[in-house]
């Protein structure tokens, strides 16, 4: 398996316009995680979709973050419009279901809002 | 909530010795811990997982070990390597099907 897919792997772009980052989970895994990870604030978990159905989107900032899965190997995470603290390297992680199972990681997506 | 402290922050040893990572959590009820590695500028990669059900688990130089009814997790490496200079981070896999950072320990070895 080619382990979990991110695009872009950067993203620079100018505040106010609309970021949409890409992940493909690992075939056959139900769960889905979108981290954020800054060097003030760690790694934070914005959502996670179980059977592509969000669980828990608490950890997103603000309205401006969205999150879908319309299938099951494919997720957006979308920010409009962006601001320069939205700047972070953005994660996607799936594992076969939830805490239960080992996570895996994608490479990560690293964003920088002008 | 669960909680996860990583102790210590920062860490710098020089190469050959062995050395400890400490994990801790606040709520004893989980299903697994993971240690990951994380180089600079680069993604998670998964080093060991523990179920609840386990005290321990190997692979090669790496130990990691699991007290449930304490709240902690070790991570032991052993004659430690320039080349394991990087940031480890355990996490904790807990009820409600989510997972629970610590914020991480970063280990330069030195030649």
């Amino acid at each position: 398996d080619a382990g979990v897919i991110q695009s872009p792997r950067h993203e620079v772009t100018e505040m106010g316009q609309e970021v949409t980052l890409r992940c493909k989970p690992i075939s056959g895994h139900n769960s889905l995680f979108w981290y954020r990870q800054t060097m003030m604030r760690g790694l934070e978990l914005l959502i996670y979709f179980n059977n592509n159905v969000p669980i828990d989107d608490s950890g997103m900032p603000e309205d401006r973050f969205s999150a879908k899965m319309p299938n099951a190997s494919f997720s957006t995470l979308k920010i409009q419009p962006s601001e320069p603290r939205d700047s972070a390297v953005y994660f996607c992680a799936s594992s076969l279901s939830g805490g239960a199972y080992e996570q895996y990681f994608g490479p990560g997506t690293r964003l920088t809002v002008t | 909530k669960q909680e996860v402290t990583q102790i210590p922050a920062a860490l710098s040893v020089p190469e050959g010795e062995n050395l400890v990572l400490n994990c801790s959590f606040t709520d004893s009820a989980i299903y697994n811990l993971q240690w990951f590695r994380q180089d600079p500028g680069k993604g998670l990669t998964s080093l060991l997982l523990i179920q609840s059900s386990q005290r321990e688990q190997t692979s090669g130089r790496l130990n990691a070990s699991l007290d449930k009814s304490s709240g902690r997790s070790t991570l032991y490496i052993a004659a430690s390597q320039p080349g394991d200079s990087a940031t480890y981070l355990c996490a904790v896999g807990a009820t409600g099907n989510q997972f629970y950072f610590g914020t991480g320990t970063s280990l330069t070895v030195i030649p």
